[in-house]
């Protein structure tokens, strides 16, 4: 079965710094990655997806990711934070199998941004 | 745009009660998804659909059932609410397809008392 860990439940950055969030993922399969970010009181929204197109995937909000197999990671990156990207970042794989497919989440990252 | 409308954004519920939470989306999704969030724990399926009629258990069925009558709605039912379920619930849908994205409601904070 597929699983997603991502490291540090909580990241603080300085407005203006860069924004690294860790997502390491298991699978027995070629996988398709997603990041979603969560704003209070709201429901998850798509940052950006890996579906092997190419490994350095860009998204909404000047965020992108890498996506490494020898690692096994797709950590996502902003080069400078800003204090709207203050969130919850999740991290999620895709699993399928007979006649469905489902999204298994990681923990999720807390991310605050101080002036 | 997809557009998933869970029918309620906060709801006050008594213990014993017997809760529907309703979800509707707008896309012809086959899949739909019921979710519910804690702090600390992250999202944690509770049931999800494939088809109209049909259900499978995610990973904390308990105390919780569900109905898809319709393809676009899909209702989460709490036969008799606990405090224990006090929570974020979230709902999703998805396109059949390993390379797509879900698409979720803005949730519902429902507070059993």
């Amino acid at each position: 079965a597929q699983s997603v860990t991502q490291l540090g439940s909580h990241v603080s950055v300085s407005e203006g710094a860069l924004v690294l969030l860790r997502c390491n993922y298991s699978s027995s399969v070629p996988p398709y990655l997603f990041w979603y970010v969560q704003y209070p009181n709201q429901g998850l929204q798509l940052l950006l997806k890996y579906t092997s197109a190419a490994t350095l995937v860009k998204g909404i909000n000047g965020f992108e990711a890498e996506f490494k197999k020898s690692e096994t990671s797709f950590h996502l990156t902003k080069p400078s934070a800003h204090m709207s990207d203050a969130a919850e970042y999740f991290c999620a794989v895709s699993e399928g199998s007979g006649g469905y497919n489902k999204l298994i989440f990681g923990a999720g990252t807390r991310l605050a941004v101080h002036p | 745009d997809v557009k998933v409308t869970q029918s309620s954004r906060y709801l006050v519920k008594r213990t014993g009660e017997k809760v529907f939470l309703e979800c509707v989306q707008d896309m012809d999704h086959e899949n739909m998804f019921w979710y519910r969030q804690d702090p600390g724990l992250g999202l944690r399926l509770i049931y999800f659909s494939y088809d109209v009629k049909m259900k499978e258990k995610g990973d904390i069925p308990e105390g919780y059932s569900v109905s898809r009558e319709k393809k676009e709605r899909f209702s989460l039912i709490l036969e008799s609410a606990s405090t224990n379920q006090t929570s974020m619930y979230l709902c999703a849908s998805m396109v059949w397809g390993l390379n797509q994205p879900q698409h979720f409601g803005d949730g519902t904070r429902l507070s059993i008392l």
